[in-house]
């Protein structure tokens, strides 16, 4: 079947501009994870969903990042009056659900350019 | 303060030979660990995990060992293959916690 997708793939945008981000998880999958890869570090938790559960947003960095998901499927990320420092590889993953010792799947992600 | 480390970005391995990947941890309360692997422009995928209350675990070519006392795992390749470059991550977690702390990677190469 389908595995995790996300669009877009590369996004660039000026500075103060807000972007959405898109993810899409595996069908039936009740968790989705949202992270952040800056360049030559490790992924770093952004927000978590688990079915109609209140989200974990501890990991956002600032009030400019957002995230809703809709249906318990479809996610959006989005970072209000973006920064140059919000460059980076946004991966999404989902997981079947939500138990502590199961395989998260990840997207390819999207690579976001802050000029 | 990186809870993860892998302190060696790259690594270079001729084909055939053992590719040994190094990771550190610093909290003692993390009980779980997992090796992903990550092709570019392609998301990480799952590769290998263990749990704190064993020492080694095997799946084919990979195996990975934790010396919980050194705070310390590793991960094996034997025998590597090209199709093995990429770039390797080692997580940890909190058993009781579904966040994975991620080390910064190693990016192996596999030379033919």
């Amino acid at each position: 079947g389908a595995g995790v997708s996300q669009s877009p793939s590369n996004k660039v945008t000026e500075k103060g501009k807000d972007v959405e981000l898109r993810c899409d998880p595996i069908s039936g999958h009740t968790a989705l994870y949202w992270y952040r890869q800056s360049l030559g570090q490790g992924l770093e938790f952004l927000i978590y969903f688990q079915g109609n559960s209140a989200p974990d947003k501890s990991g956002l960095p600032s009030d400019r990042f957002s995230a809703e998901r809709t249906g318990g499927s479809v996610s959006t990320l989005t970072i209000q009056r973006t920064q140059q420092e919000d460059s980076a590889v946004y991966l999404c993953a989902s997981s079947l659900g939500g138990v502590v010792q199961e395989t998260q799947y990840f997207g390819p992600g999207t690579r976001l350019l802050v000029l | 303060d990186q809870q993860v480390k892998q302190n060696s970005p790259s690594l270079s391995v001729q084909e055939g030979r053992i590719s040994i990947l190094n990771c550190d941890y610093t909290n003692s309360m993390f009980d779980y660990f997992l090796w992903y692997k990550k092709y570019p422009a392609e998301g990480p995928t799952f590769l290998i995990s263990i749990s704190s209350i064993k020492d080694k675990n095997e799946d084919g070519r990979f195996t990975v060992f934790l010396n919980k006392s050194a705070k310390h795992l590793s991960l094996h390749i034997v025998p590597s293959q090209p199709g093995d470059s990429a770039v390797y991550f080692c997580a940890a977690k909190k058993d009781s916690n579904y966040q994975l702390i991620w080390g910064a990677g190693t990016k192996l190469i596999i030379k033919p």
